[in-house]
């Protein structure tokens, strides 16, 4: 059964520090890796899908890397606003998911 | 992206009663959709995947009696919770994979159903 874990488990920042999110999994036969940003009480919006034979994917601000035979994604986000505030969930292939991480950008 | 719409937003109900949850694909077809469970503060743990036209496939430990699913049509599932009782409270999530081979393309996800049961 794929084990998914996120370090850290929350993270506070001030506006325009970089952050760096990292995701473990137990599995590497994994077909993709999908990050999703969270809200209070609202369901997930997805940022990136990194297939597996990819290393890295890049949305605006976000770069998603990802190291399949070392079971790890990384998730960085350039120059934080107080809008990133959320929790960053990752998951290998859709089905299980890591707890998150909670970001807190300060104004 | 795709857009999946998940009806209710939240719900409160009386114990013993019913609960229906709808999940619709907007703008493309689904012929599979997931759905999840996320207790305060943990992450989405998968609870069944929706087939249409099929039977649902059930995780270890989810009670297919309890959790009722339906997937009557490309763009619609729904999860009924039967006789509901407090620990049944939690948020409940639906998910769709977008257009392509199921295990490379992305999720799209609804709004999440809070439920309440008092």
């Amino acid at each position: 059964k794929q084990e998914v874990t996120q370090i850290p488990a929350a993270l506070s920042v001030p506006e325009g520090e970089n952050l760096v999110l990292n995701c473990s999994f137990t599995d590497s036969a994994i077909y993709n890796l999908q990050w999703f940003r969270q809200d209070p009480g609202k369901g997930l919006t997805s940022l990136l899908l990194i297939q597996s034979s990819q290393r890295e994917q890049t949305s605006g601000r976000l770069n998603a890397s990802l190291d399949k035979s070392s079971g790890r994604s990384t998730l960085y986000i350039a120059a934080s606003q107080p809008g990133d505030s959320a929790t960053y969930l990752c998951a290998p292939d859709k089905l299980s998911f890591g707890a998150g991480t909670t970001v807190t950008v300060r104004a | 992206g795709a857009v999946v719409s998940q009806h209710p937003s939240w719900v409160i109900c009386k114990s013993g009663t019913s609960v229906k949850i709808e999940c619709r694909s907007l703008d493309f077809q689904a012929t599979t959709m997931f759905w999840y469970r996320q207790f305060p503060k943990q992450s989405l743990m998968l609870m069944a995947t929706s087939n249409e036209g099929s039977k649902a496939t059930y995780e270890q430990g989810v009670e297919k009696d309890k959790f009722l699913i339906n997937h009557a049509s490309l763009t619609l599932s729904t999860l009924t919770v039967t006789s509901a009782h407090p620990e049944d409270s939690s948020f409940y999530i639906c998910s769709a994979p977008g257009q392509g081979a199921l295990e490379s393309t992305e999720a799209f996800f609804g709004q999440g159903t809070r439920l309440t049961v008092v």
